[in-house]
């Protein structure tokens, strides 16, 4: 099966760090790939997408990289803030449909 | 601008009953969709529209139906709302296919609905 899988479930840092996650997928070689951000109680919210002909994509403090050699997307958030603490979802999109990642808990700690 | 609302926010069912979960967007969007989202399990795709009057079944469509009469709305139907149908119901939708894929989705807040 085309699976999308984000490694941890939950990742804690200081304020002030560089906050790094981490998307994988198999059996596959995705043309985009897409982060978003879901914080409790609401619906995600689109942040950043990167085609598979780029290495790399920044928007602000966010950074996102993809290796298509590793299978791998990484997203960062440098300068982290409390408020960057939400739920970071990596999404493959398909032919009509969005394939979720399970999602990683951000929470920076001040 | 209100993009995407949903209503409602909360809803208990009980087994049996049937009920309409509503997704109307402003933006003019031609592609909407309804995902649900499990304690797990990422978001899946039940049902899916590229325009007014065209429907098609995603991923887990079993027990729902819906319908696009307009470009604006696009609700959701529970037609014997069982157990496992418990779960947090988002719409989505952005001006077309490729454009989502190119710019992303709009998602509404979220439907939260018990079954019991």
């Amino acid at each position: 099966s085309q699976k999308i899988e984000q490694n941890s479930e939950a990742l804690n840092i200081q304020e002030g760090k560089t906050a790094t996650l981490t998307c994988n997928y198999t059996n596959y070689s995705p043309a985009y790939l897409q982060w978003y951000r879901q914080d409790p109680g609401r619906g995600p919210v689109f942040l950043l997408l990167i085609r598979e002909n780029e290495k790399e994509k920044r928007k602000e403090r966010l950074k996102v990289t993809f290796d298509t050699t590793l299978k791998q997307s990484l997203f960062h958030i440098t300068a982290s803030q409390p408020a960057d603490s939400a739920t970071y979802l990596c999404v493959r999109t398909g032919a009509n449909n969005l394939f979720f990642g399970t999602g990683t808990r951000l929470t920076v700690i001040p | 601008n209100a993009g995407v609302t949903q209503t409602p926010k909360f809803q208990v069912l009980k087994t049996g009953q049937s009920m309409t979960l509503q997704c109307a967007q402003d933006m003019n969007h031609e592609y909407m969709s309804w995902y649900r989202q499990d304690p797990g399990m990422g978001l899946r795709l039940i049902h899916y529209s590229v325009g007014a009057g065209i429907t098609d079944q995603g991923e887990v469509p079993n027990g729902y139906n819906v319908s696009r009469s307009t470009t604006e709305d696009f609700p959701l139907r529970l037609l014997s709302a069982a157990p496992s149908q418990t779960s947090v119901y988002f719409c989505a939708s952005s001006y077309s296919l490729t454009r989502g894929t190119n710019y992303g989705y709009t998602f509404g807040s979220g439907t939260r609905l018990t079954v019991v």
